[in-house]
């Protein structure tokens, strides 16, 4: 299994109030990704890190912000949570050209 | 960007059988990925394969990349093989997901 993992992999919380998701690896990988799952849409990319301090959007930024200030932590922002936030969020990583691995997800309830 | 469309969508097969599930892509790749997502959640990696033939135990993938397509296939399916399975292709670093192929294996 490669070494990600992700917190808090359950959470509630409150419309308006701001949630940070983090994810963790251990394979010292370059790439570190950002995904959303809902029902009939698949995955779709928030923001990806090529590096530390280096991030760049995806297709559904608007209202996530991220950082990564070391190799192995890649940290996911909800500034003000909404109810169409509640989604599953997954964390993914990769060396670069090659394959990707995914974080077990976190299940977010935006009430 | 690049668009991702999987068939069929829904697949439901005796135990035994033998499926194949197809991903096409709008534009030129230099990463494409089958995953499959088990009833629990967990997306695990079943092929890195932009181009050529490759096969692990009862699946097999084959991409035709001048043509925009990758098959999966299925032998012999498993209850376990049940869950949805997804295509994810890119040019870059960013892989964009199709909406997936749920597979549904009876006993």
């Amino acid at each position: 299994d490669a070494g990600i993992t992700q917190s808090p992999r359950h959470k509630v919380t409150e419309t308006g109030t701001p949630v940070t998701l983090r994810c963790h690896q251990t394979e010292n990988h370059r790439y570190m990704y950002w995904y959303r799952q809902d029902p009939g849409h698949g995955l779709r990319l928030i923001h990806y890190s090529y590096g530390v301090k280096d991030t760049d959007k995806g297709e559904v930024s608007d209202g996530y912000s991220v950082s990564r200030s070391k190799t192995e932590d890649f940290l996911l922002t909800l500034e003000s949570a909404t109810s169409s936030q509640t989604s599953v969020y997954f964390c993914a990583i990769s060396a670069g050209g090659n394959t990707i691995y995914f974080g077990e997800g976190s299940w977010l309830t935006v009430v | 960007g690049i668009q991702v469309e999987q068939s069929p969508p829904d697949l439901i097969l005796q135990e035994g059988a033998n499926s194949t599930l197809r991903c096409n892509f709008s534009d030129s790749v230099n990463n494409l990925q089958w995953f499959h997502q088990n009833p629990w959640g967990q997306l695990i990696n079943l092929f890195y394969i932009p181009s050529g033939t490759k096969q692990n135990g009862r699946l097999s993938a084959t991409t035709v990349a001048t043509e925009r397509y990758s098959l999966l296939y299925i032998s012999s399916s498993q209850t376990t093989d049940s869950g949805v399975y997804f295509c994810a292709v890119s040019g870059n670093e960013k892989l964009t997901f199709g909406t997936g192929t749920r597979l549904t294996i009876i006993p």
